[in-house]
């Protein structure tokens, strides 16, 4: 079974652009989740979503949105990138249910914005 | 607010000798446990959950951690380390009422030296 696909793997953006980041869960998983990692900050919820709706918010700006698809495909959306937003962005995904807490993280994506 | 902790920031130890990771949780409810790995320029892999039943749990590599409800820890160890095991790792709470969103440590630095 293929694991988490993200793309790109690699951005440079310039501050004040958006960035649209892409995530393929595992086939059969219903639950995307995203995180942000910086040296600083580490690990940091984002958002998770479930069946099109997001069911979990982290606390992060309003720049920061997010959606699923009807296939479980997610994306996130970063608006206005500040020097900060520099990071790796993880996609996690898991069965979804409520008695699924399992996460499978793909490579993520590396956003540098300059 | 939820909080994980990881004490160690960095450990260094040699080919062969035993190792533990630390890592401690703030909770009053149900708590799902991971330990995950993370190799450079890579995303997050699962190494270990504790999800309910028996308190000590394994890896396929040799790791295991133990959960331990009253002192709230849920520490990593292995009885004796490979090169390969260099990496950092990080400790992850899902809490029973946050669907699927994790909480991290800080992340070891796990370093071994031949």
């Amino acid at each position: 079974k293929a694991g988490v696909t993200q793309t790109p793997r690699y951005l440079i953006k310039t501050r004040g652009q958006q960035v649209t980041l892409s995530c393929s869960p595992i086939s059969g998983h219903r639950s995307v989740s995203w995180y942000q990692q910086t040296p600083g900050q580490g690990l940091q919820f984002l958002f998770e979503y479930f069946s099109e709706t997001q069911r979990n918010k982290g606390n992060f700006p309003g720049r920061f949105s997010g959606r699923q698809f009807s296939n479980s495909r997610s994306e996130m959306n970063v608006s206005t990138l500040e020097l900060g937003d520099s990071a790796l962005y993880l996609c996690a995904s898991s069965l979804g249910g409520t008695s699924s807490h399992e996460q499978y993280f793909g490579p993520g994506t590396r956003l540098t914005v300059t | 607010a939820q909080s994980v902790t990881q004490l160690d920031s960095q450990v260094p130890v040699f080919e062969e000798a035993p190792v533990e990771l630390r890592c401690n949780y703030s909770s009053s409810v149900s708590v799902y446990l991971f330990w995950y790995v993370q190799y450079p320029n890579q995303g997050l892999q699962l190494l270990l959950k504790y999800l309910s039943g028996s308190t000590l749990v394994e890896s396929i590599n040799g790791f295991e951690a133990e959960f331990n409800k009253s002192q709230t820890s849920f520490h990593l160890r292995k009885p004796s380390v490979h090169i390969s095991d260099t990496a950092e790792y990080f400790c992850a709470v899902s809490y029973n009422n946050a669907g699927n969103m994790l909480t991290f440590g800080g992340g070891t630095r796990l370093m071994v030296k031949p």
